[in-house]
């Protein structure tokens, strides 16, 4: 089945700065890579997705970049605002099940 | 427009015991997706219900079923509870399920508790 590994599982920035998050997945049928920002004590929010047919998108200060060769796509989020602190999940889903990463906890240091 | 809501918001069961939890979306939304969240295992995918049908279904055993009804309200039944059942349960809609790139919006969640 899809094995998913993020890294890192921490990482701290200043406010400003750009922060990249790292996940590869195993299953060369994985079509489907969302991501995650859950906030402390509240529940996940979808903030981001890309399909395996597309290589990069863009949504304001996010992007998701993916290289289905290497198995591997990244979280980017430019100028980081302390609000951004939180845990980001990546998952990776293909036909009929769907994996997630450990989580990396960001923390934006104002 | 409401937002989804699972009740119960809490829970408490001892093990072999079953329990049942209640998803309902928000109206229009057609896909619900169970999650299972724990401090040591992280967030796992329980599966997806659209239009009544299973669609998807991740790698738990067979004491975790679900259903979904014609109003899209979905439950989620676990069976012979054990201790490492106790988990934050949590369940998303959106409008046409996973892989289609839209918004999904997760439900406040229920904590259950296996003594």
């Amino acid at each position: 089945g899809e094995n998913v590994e993020q890294h890192p599982s921490t990482l701290s920035v200043q406010e400003g700065d750009s922060a990249v998050i790292k996940c590869t997945y195993s299953d060369s049928a994985s079509n489907y890579f969302p991501w995650y920002k859950q906030e402390l004590g509240k529940r996940p929010q979808l903030i981001i997705d890309i399909r395996s047919n597309v290589g990069e998108k863009k949504d304001q200060r996010i992007a998701v970049t993916l290289n289905k060769t290497a198995k591997h796509f990244s979280l980017h989020i430019t100028e980081t605002q302390p609000e951004d602190s939180a845990v980001y999940f990546c998952a990776a889903s293909g036909d009929n099940d769907m994996r997630f990463g450990a989580g990396t906890r960001l923390t934006v240091k104002p | 427009k409401a937002g989804v809501t699972q009740t119960p918001r809490y829970l408490i069961k001892t093990r072999g015991q079953q329990v049942t939890l209640s998803c309902s979306p928000i109206s229009g939304h057609r896909s619900v997706s169970w999650y299972q969240q724990t401090p040591g295992q992280g967030l796992q995918f329980l599966f997806e219900y659209f239009s009544e049908t299973q669609r998807n279904k991740g790698n738990f055993p067979g004491r975790f079923s679900g259903r979904q009804f014609s109003n899209s309200r979905s439950e989620m039944n676990v069976s012979t509870l054990e201790l490492g059942d106790s988990a934050l349960y949590l369940c998303a809609s959106s409008t046409s399920g996973l892989g289609v790139v839209e918004t999904q919006y997760f439900g406040p969640g229920t904590r259950l508790l296996v003594l």
